[in-house]
């Protein structure tokens, strides 16, 4: 199975403040990671698909970037909307795994 | 648009099976997979397996072989998950999520269903 590592577990971060979340694949998948947002007592919500393309109606302060096998989810001016916890998912082989999550709060 | 209804919240014994649905609306049902998630309370998510509506393939994590079982009913555009042999480890919140291949990102997901297993 492909190991999906995430950091960090979590983040207090001021509002305005660039963000960085980052997921470490176990071997190459390519562009196969997307980037969820699970707001508290919500389901996941789809933020970044193919590694750096933005899902529909997700404000353009996300942004999606991969270096080999680390894959990065930047927020470039935090919002008081952006807390909540933040998964990664890859989908180039079963089983597809997700990253342990990344709980974001504000400072 | 797109929207994927869950059924309700769920209270079983243990040892007894349980059957989820997922109504899909809003698109055409057989275009796209189905996903199934688990969120155990407090915990990250998990990929159980994946559905094809329009020819009943399916796909399964190792880890859910004999205790999830993912079906379809094209006439109704719904998809279901039978969780058998319950046990207190299957409690859990499960999603239905869509994708446009079988692993592609989950574009849209249904509000999840929360089953606890207790006697």
């Amino acid at each position: 199975d492909i190991q999906m590592t995430q950091s960090p577990a979590s983040l207090s971060a001021s509002l305005e403040e660039i963000v960085t979340i980052t997921c470490q694949a176990s071997q190459d998948i390519g562009n196969w990671l997307s980037w969820y947002q699970q707001k508290p007592g919500k389901s996941p919500q789809l933020l970044i698909y193919g590694a750096t393309s933005l899902a529909d109606g997700v404000p353009s302060r996300f942004s999606g970037s991969r270096s080999g096998t680390q894959y990065s989810l930047k927020i470039s001016r935090l919002q008081v909307e952006d807390i909540g916890i933040y998964y990664c998912l890859q989908a180039y082989s079963a089983p597809l795994t997700f990253g342990s999550g990344t709980k974001l709060e504000i400072k | 648009q797109v929207q994927l209804q869950q059924s309700g919240t769920e209270l079983v014994k243990p040892g007894s099976s349980l059957k989820l649905s997922c109504k899909a609306s809003g698109y055409t049902f057989t275009d796209y997979a189905m996903q199934a998630v688990k969120q155990r309370p407090g915990q990250g998510l998990e990929w159980i397996g994946y559905i094809l509506p329009w020819n009943g393939v399916t796909d399964y994590n190792q880890k859910f072989k004999g205790k999830a079982t993912l079906t379809v009913d094209t006439s109704s555009n719904t998809a279901y998950m039978e969780l058998s042999r319950l046990t207190s480890d299957d409690s859990a919140v499960y999603y239905c999520a869509r994708s446009a291949i079988t692993m592609a990102p989950f574009d849209y997901w249904g509000q999840g269903v929360m089953v606890t297993v207790s006697s």
